[in-house]
């Protein structure tokens, strides 16, 4: 996927801890978004941002921070693991233009909560 | 609130054979619409999409999907399937307002037999 970049790929977290998925596009897309994907219900809005300062909830927002301090970057961070949080999470980017918006996604990230 | 119903959770179909996924989609105003392919383990790849103009979209991999708005649908076909075709396919419809916020159905999972 072009210019989307997760990090990590695979994740194993215990209940209660904290942590942070990286998420970085070299495309100068001024949206940003989170989804998680869990089975039989497609992917869910978690967070999104439409620029640098701004982000807003999605459909799913509980349990996740954002921040949107570059262009570049759109970290999630899961502030106290709970195992309903077992997901796999996917960044994603989008173009803007004449023809409409086309969004690009990451590779996703595999997390398991025990 | 805008929906996304894949009514099929599975299909199996023979390789050669044509492919019919179904979509509806439930939205007040004139919807972005999408199909996303995801191969096992992998991210999600576009397919087509629809904004405007020909409601007969074609996308990559010899996909096609048509646009019927008295319907509420985005049925997405193929003519002839291929072994490389199985995969998990996501309806997605988004607010033209919203460059980031996708709705998206529940996949449907598309098995191909030799």
């Amino acid at each position: 996927n072009a210019g989307v970049t997760q990090t990590p790929k695979f994740q194993v977290l215990k209940t209660g801890q904290s942590m942070t998925l990286q998420c970085a596009q070299d495309m100068n897309h001024e949206y940003m978004s989170w989804y998680r994907q869990d089975p039989g219900m497609g992917l869910r809005l978690i967070h999104y941002s439409v620029g640098a300062g701004i982000t807003d909830q999605g459909e799913v927002p509980n349990g996740y921070n954002v921040s949107r301090s570059t262009t570049e970057d759109f970290p999630l961070r899961l502030l106290s693991a709970a195992p309903s949080q077992t997901s796999v999470y996917f960044c994603a980017s989008t173009s803007t233009g004449p023809s409409g918006n086309t969004i690009y996604f990451g590779e996703g990230s595999w997390l398991t909560v025990v | 609130a805008q929906s996304v119903t894949q009514p099929d959770i599975h299909i199996t179909v023979s390789e050669g054979a044509s492919l019919e996924l179904r979509c509806n989609y439930s939205y007040g105003a004139t919807p972005y619409l999408f199909w996303y392919v995801q191969s096992p383990g992998q991210g999600l790849q576009l397919l087509l999409k629809y904004f405007s103009g020909d409601t007969l979209v074609q996308g990559i991999k010899g996909f096609e999907a048509e646009f019927k708005r008295s319907q509420s649908s985005f049925n997405l076909r193929k003519p002839s399937v291929h072994w490389s075709d199985a995969a998990e396919y996501f309806c997605a419809v988004g607010a033209r307002a919203a460059g980031n916020k996708l709705t998206f159905g529940g996949g449907t999972r598309v098995l191909v037999k030799p």
